[in-house]
């Protein structure tokens, strides 16, 4: 069955340092999301993409954020200079229509 | 602004016994719900998708239902075993624009099932 699939599965970091998060959808899925889940709280939205550009994001995705669907499989998320308070679990989720899958997740990890 | 809420925060049932896991969202205007399980330190994996326009979603021992008007979801599970161990999350779409739609979730029933 197709899944989503996320690397790393969890990256350590030092705090202003750039991290990239990797997916990589389902094949014939056309939107694409990327959520937080910080440790104890609820899974919050940051970005939807759709047809190579940003649908809707969130007040947390700011400038220091960035999407990219560099070829017809990957997808990435993009901090450009990370904080302590973006440790966080990180997920991946695609759909074709209703029904999003999400992937396992990359722990990050702001030290 | 939409909020879901869900009720209780954490379960402990022997195991055999029949559970109802409550969620509750508060604008009614919603295209589907969806219930979704997560395992310790792990991802989501998608239970059950219902439809606004349906009452009941089953999928093996899990039985969904919706009732926008109230605004509120409950997920039965009959015959619980250890294994359905987990935490429990339902999330509601906001669309987002061009097609997308951005779900919010809440924050889980804690599930354990004592063998």
């Amino acid at each position: 069955e197709p899944e989503v699939t996320q690397t790393p599965s969890h990256q350590v970091t030092q705090m202003g340092q750039e991290v990239i998060l990797r997916c990589v959808p389902i094949s014939n899925h056309l939107y694409f999301y990327w959520y937080r889940q910080i440790l104890g709280q609820k899974v919050e939205f940051l970005v939807s993409f759709y047809n190579n550009e940003i649908s809707e994001k969130s007040e947390i995705f700011d400038d220091q954020f960035s999407v990219e669907r560099p070829d017809g499989s990957n997808f990435t998320l993009k901090i450009r200079s990370t904080k302590l308070e973006d440790s966080a679990m990180y997920f991946c989720a695609s759909t074709l229509r209703s029904e999003q899958f999400f992937g396992p997740g990359t722990r990050l990890t702001v030290l | 602004k939409q909020e879901v809420t869900q009720i209780p925060a954490a379960l402990s049932v022997p195991e055999g016994e029949n559970l109802v896991l409550n969620c509750s969202f508060t604008d009614s205007a919603i295209y589907n719900l969806q219930w979704f399980r997560q395992d310790p330190g792990k991802g989501l994996t998608s239970l059950l998708l219902i439809q606004s326009s349906q009452r009941e979603q089953t999928s093996g021992r899990l039985n969904a239902s919706l009732d926008k008007s109230s605004g509120r979801s409950t997920l039965y599970i009959a015959a619980s075993q250890p294994g359905d161990s987990a935490t429990y999350l339902c999330a509601v779409p906001k669309y987002s624009g061009a097609g997308s739609y951005q779900l919010t979730f809440g924050k889980g029933t804690k599930l354990s099932v004592i063998p």
